[in-house]
């Protein structure tokens, strides 16, 4: 039973054009969300959250969006540089903090320059 | 300024064998979480220790088990491997329990 869904496996954007991931979530419990960024070879970075109470969160490039009422959260990226090429997870936890996450299978976004 | 150090890197067990994997979070940190990422998923959470407790565990089999020193590293324990189990772990740590989780790189565990 996924409770975090990426269904993109992949996305392909061209430079300096939006790049938009995608997540999904079934649990209504949780209530805090994160993106984190994963090159090869290494572990997982943190890239930006939002809180429930909240529905934009926005860091420079990078801005969430969450849609309590579809369940639904996601990662604009503006504008996409080649070396934001990565795989990118979406994660969630029930305890308003950033802490046992249930994590997303992932979307691979490639920057084509 | 280290980051979160996993060790060691790679390993190759065989079915049945017992395995540790190490842990030693940056200075400071009182926390440290496991995950398991099966290749092609997302990390999926094994367990949290902050102060040396054990204050969360995931859907995973007793087979399983892990625990924090004094000094914060902390060490995970698989026995009786399966070939299932073969994964990259991977070991975060944080300041204070909920916040700012760092990962380390990761050791990937082969099991024939």
């Amino acid at each position: 039973d996924q409770q975090v869904k990426q269904n993109s496996p992949s996305l392909s954007v061209q430079e300096g054009r939006i790049s938009i991931l995608n997540c999904d979530y079934t649990n209504s419990m949780f209530d805090y969300f994160l993106w984190y960024k994963k090159y090869p070879a290494e572990g997982p970075t943190f890239l930006i959250s939002i809180s429930s109470i909240k529905d934009k969160n926005e860091d420079g490039r990078f801005t969430v969006f969450l849609n309590k009422s579809a369940k639904h959260l996601s990662l604009h990226i503006v504008p996409s540089q080649p070396g934001d090429s990565a795989v990118y997870f979406c994660a969630a936890s029930a305890n308003n903090a950033g802490n046992m996450l249930t994590f997303g299978g992932g979307t691979r976004l490639m920057v084509k320059p | 300024d280290a980051g979160v150090t996993q060790s060691p890197t790679h390993l190759i067990k065989t079915r049945g064998q017992h395995v540790t994997l190490r842990c030693s979070p940056i200075s400071g940190h009182k926390s440290v979480s496991w995950y398991q990422q099966v290749l092609g998923q997302g990390p999926q959470f094994i367990f949290q220790y902050y102060e040396k407790e054990e204050r969360g565990r995931g859907n995973f089999p007793d087979r399983f088990s892990a625990r924090q020193f004094p000094n914060y590293s902390s060490e995970l324990n698989v026995n009786a491997l399966l070939l299932g189990d073969s994964a990259l772990y991977l070991c975060a740590s944080s300041l204070l329990l909920g916040y700012g989780y760092t990962f380390g790189s990761g050791t990937r565990l082969t099991v024939v």
